[in-house]
């Protein structure tokens, strides 16, 4: 079966220190893959997403960037961050499919102080 | 511009009862509608979807409605359980998107017991 994982699942950091949040998805090849924020008050946000190896499309200008060095990893990184970027953010993956379902992990909470 | 709205950011339901949960989108692109539910501290876990060639889907207890006319969906809950406590997101696709999804703020549902 498939399972995608994230982490670390908590961090606080300093604004101004780099971020990198890393996902791996198990059980399953060639997935899309997908980094969503929660922040306060909002919905969830897409961030990223890849249809393949080093194919990356950005939604949404900021500071985060997002890079696929393996088929099933996916990380999400940051050279300074701001204290805007405090959230939930969540790794997501699906497959070609007609569904558009979309399978989450657990979350990492960032805190940016 | 929020494409995906979920304008009540709250409910509090007895349980037992029915607990009706509403979504209304802008996108007239939107052919594909899904529920999530969230947990706190976890990533969200696929509830029930529909597509726009229904006006009805019916899982167990959760039945999803689809006006297209009106382009709004409603998700019902019946009857409600103290375990349904949790915040449910409103998600929608339009074909060709890859499948991305957007998403609704959100509304926390309370079940009382």
């Amino acid at each position: 079966s498939q399972t995608i994982h994230q982490w670390p699942a908590t961090l606080v950091q300093p604004v101004g220190s780099p971020l990198s949040l890393e996902c791996t998805v198990e059980g399953t090849s060639n997935p899309n893959l997908y980094w969503y924020r929660q922040a306060a008050g909002r919905g969830l946000q897409l961030l990223f997403y890849s249809v393949g190896i080093g194919q990356i499309s950005s939604e949404v200008p900021q500071n985060l960037s997002a890079s696929r060095p393996q088929d099933r990893q996916f990380i999400l990184s940051s050279k300074k961050l701001l204290l805007s970027d405090s959230g939930f953010y969540l790794c997501a993956w699906n497959l070609d499919s007609n569904t558009g379902e979309l399978f989450f992990g657990e979350g990492s909470r960032l805190t940016v102080l | 511009d929020q494409q995906v709205k979920q304008n009540s950011p709250s409910l509090s339901v007895q349980e037992g009862r029915i607990s009706i949960l509403n979504c209304d989108y802008t996108n007239s692109m939107f052919d594909y509608f899904l529920w999530y539910k969230k947990y706190p501290a976890e990533g969200p876990t696929f509830l029930i979807s529909i597509s726009s060639i229904k006006d009805k889907n019916e899982d167990g207890r959760f039945t999803v409605f689809l006006n297209k006319s009106a382009k709004h969906l409603s998700l019902h809950i019946v009857p409600s359980q103290p375990g349904d406590s949790a915040v449910y997101f409103c998600a929608a696709s339009a074909p060709g998107s890859n499948y991305k999804l957007t998403f609704g703020k959100g509304t926390l549902l309370t079940v009382n017991p």
